[in-house]
């Protein structure tokens, strides 16, 4: 089946420094890969689509990667600041159903 | 301009009670989704409408069942509460089922705890 990984463990660093998220999946190739920001106490919010056929893509100091042979996908935050911290949740279709599969998030946290 | 509302943000049942969450989306949406997150988990999918008149289950739809009431509206219904149901439940829209990676658009949640 489907199977998305991200790291559970809290990423702590400092502000300044680029933040590196990974997402992992296995038994499927998807056709895009979604990022989500989830504040505490909050729903998640849409940050970032990249395609199959996308090597990387940007939004200001957001940067996300797709690597399909790796089968796995990197969101980098640089310059980070302490408003950065929340959890973000990758999210990948379920096969052709237009569903979608979420991870269960890193812990961000930027420190002053 | 609201987006996603969900009420309500807080409830607590007792052990076979019933009660239904509301959500509701002014974004003109087609589709919209129930998902329940426990620590751990993630999010997983309860029940979907893909559109106005219809709805499917998800990964985890036993305990629940839902209504579409109109293009607005979408609501989750648990029959017997069970404490395995404490969860904190969102519910999100999208312009469509999203065959080409449209995003969802998720309310605030409902915690929910049974005791």
């Amino acid at each position: 089946s489907q199977k998305i990984e991200q790291n559970s463990e809290a990423l702590n660093i400092q502000e300044g420094k680029t933040a590196t998220l990974t997402c992992n999946y296995t038994n499927y190739s998807p056709a895009y890969l979604q990022w989500y920001r989830q504040d505490p106490g909050r729903g998640p919010v849409f940050l970032l689509l990249i395609r199959e056929n996308e090597k990387e893509k940007r939004k200001e100091r957001l940067k996300v990667t797709f690597d399909t042979t790796l089968k796995q996908s990197l969101f980098h935050i640089t310059a980070s600041q302490p408003a950065d911290s929340a959890t973000y949740l990758c999210a990948l279709p379920a096969g052709n159903t237009g569903k979608l599969i979420f991870g269960q998030g890193t812990t961000l946290q930027v420190k002053p | 301009n609201a987006g996603v509302t969900q009420t309500p943000k807080f409830q607590v049942l007792k052990t076979g009670q019933s009660m239904t969450l509301q959500c509701a989306q002014d974004m003109n949406h087609n589709s919209m989704y129930w998902y329940r997150q426990d620590p751990g988990m993630g999010l997983r999918l309860i029940y979907y409408s893909a559109s106005e008149g219809t709805t499917d289950k998800g990964e985890v739809p036993n305990g629940y069942n839902v209504s579409r009431l109109n293009k607005r509206e979408f609501s989750l219904r648990l029959e017997s509460a069970a404490p395995s149901q404490t969860s904190v439940y969102f519910c999100a829209s999208s312009e469509t089922l999203g065959g080409m990676g449209q995003p969802q658009h998720f309310g605030d949640g409902t915690r929910l705890s049974i005791l």
